[in-house]
């Protein structure tokens, strides 16, 4: 049983374009990170949401807790070619807790 | 912040023959570790993780092994390796903040 399902799971945009990525679950999470992983490195993480309803903004980038934070929203706004990447959002059930990762997005954005 | 330092980047190993994949850290003390292997352009599967020295807890059965020999290196390693053992390997460290892992820049390994 996957605890955090991404959507969708491919998505192939035009440079300037909008985008939002979902990540729900029926559980609550104490915590939901994004991680951004391009190809042949490790994930790198891009933001930390904490409280419900929470939403937290880096550039182009908005991040979403739900008001019962059983779900995370990402919006891109004008993507780019170089947000192109796979997005992975984890959780954790309780503070300290092992995280639990989506299967992520692939975005790619074209030129 | 923590470096999570991993190699090889590469591997390429026939069936059958063993495996030891090293990871260091640097910048934090007493971590919790953590191996992962990612399929292709899919999501983290947990394979083991460390809370000290000695101490492994493995969270799925399959054909691998992991040690922590020191503080800040963890191993993981096989005997004899299967076509399945296949895949991106990649090393993590609990942050602060609590609830993040920072990541290394992951091993490919090809079994052939």
């Amino acid at each position: 049983t996957q605890l955090l399902e991404q959507s969708p799971q491919f998505l192939s945009i035009q440079e300037g374009e909008n985008l939002t990525v979902y990540c729900n679950s029926s559980s609550v999470f104490s915590s939901l990170q994004w991680y951004r992983q391009e190809p042949g490195e490790g994930p790198v993480l891009l933001v930390t949401v904490v409280t419900g309803g929470e939403v937290k903004k880096l550039k182009r980038l908005t991040f979403q807790f739900g008001d019962a934070r059983k779900d995370s929203s990402l919006h891109i706004t004008a993507a780019q070619p170089g947000d192109t990447g796979l997005y992975l959002c984890a959780g954790a059930r309780t503070s300290g807790s092992r995280l639990t990762f989506g299967e992520g997005t692939q975005l790619t954005v074209n030129p | 912040s923590q470096t999570i330092h991993q190699w090889p980047a590469t591997l390429v190993q026939p069936v059958g023959s063993p495996l030891s994949l090293e990871c260091t850290v640097e910048g934090t003390s007493n971590p919790n570790l953590y191996w992962y292997r990612q399929a292709a352009g899919r999501g983290l599967q947990l394979l083991f993780y460390s809370v000290g020295i000695g101490q492994i807890s493995s969270e799925v059965p399959q054909n691998l092994s992991a040690s922590r020999p020191q503080d800040r290196q963890f191993i993981l390693s096989s005997k004899k390796l299967l076509l399945s053992d296949s895949g991106f390997y990649l090393c993590a460290c609990r942050g602060p903040p609590l609830d993040i892992q920072y990541f290394g820049a992951g091993t490919r390994l090809s079994v052939l």
